[in-house]
């Protein structure tokens, strides 16, 4: 069964700095994975996906994420982080084979620093 | 397309009594998801639909919850008897798989307290 791993429930980095938010996954056959934001009262968005094409993905409002198999990682970053990214993250991985359900890890909570 | 649908967005109920909340999701979309979303637990997958018919529902915690999709437009999640711990926030997802499309779209969710 697939899971997925969120390292550090928050992260907190100033106006500027490099985010990096990570992820390890499990599962069994090939993945898709998924960076979902969700902002404060609200359902979640998609930010980016990975679906076995470029191992690199760029998503929305400048993130992009690194799909890397040896590691089974899709560590999410962004170069400059904005006051606006302040969220909480969380990575979700499916199965490539079957439409079959979507897995969220716990969750990364983020903080951005004046 | 106005998305998922979720009603109501706030519900606040008395222990013991019967909970229903709503899901219209996406035109077109054949996968339907009920999420529970807590502080303690995240984002758990309650059940899924595919076609209307319930998948997997090994994420129910109880035979107090139950789920229906009686049409492609439409699905319920009722809770009876309602308890103090089922306060948490309620998504509906739903998706349309292929061409690598399998990324579920969000309803803005259900806040439901029992008190």
């Amino acid at each position: 069964a697939q899971s997925v791993t969120q390292l550090g429930s928050h992260v907190s980095v100033s106006e500027g700095a490099l985010v990096l938010l990570r992820c390890n996954y499990s599962s069994s056959v090939p993945p898709y994975l998924f960076w979902y934001v969700q902002y404060p009262n609200q359902g979640l968005q998609l930010l980016l996906k990975y679906t076995s094409a470029a191992t690199l993905v760029k998503g929305i409002n400048g993130f992009e994420a690194e799909f890397k198999k040896s590691e089974t990682s899709f560590h999410l970053t962004k170069p400059s982080a904005h006051m606006s990214d302040a969220a909480e993250y969380f990575c979700a991985v499916t199965e490539y084979s079957s439409a079959s359900k979507i897995i969220f890890g716990s969750g990364t909570r983020l903080s951005i620093r004046p | 397309d106005a998305g998922v649908i979720q009603s109501p967005r706030h519900e606040v109920t008395e222990m013991g009594q019967e909970v229903t909340l709503r899901c219209k999701p996406i035109s077109g979309h054949d996968y339907l998801f009920w999420y529970r979303q807590t502080m303690m637990r995240g984002l758990e997958l309650l059940i899924y639909f595919n076609n209307n018919v319930p998948i997997d529902d090994s994420g129910m915690p109880e035979d107090r919850f139950s789920a229906k999709m009686p049409n492609a437009s439409f699905s319920t999640l009722k809770i009876q008897p309602s308890e103090p711990r089922d306060s948490a926030v309620y998504f509906c997802a739903s998706s349309r798989p292929g061409q690598g499309r399998t990324e579920a779209f969000f309803g803005q969710g259900t806040r439901l307290t029992v008190v």
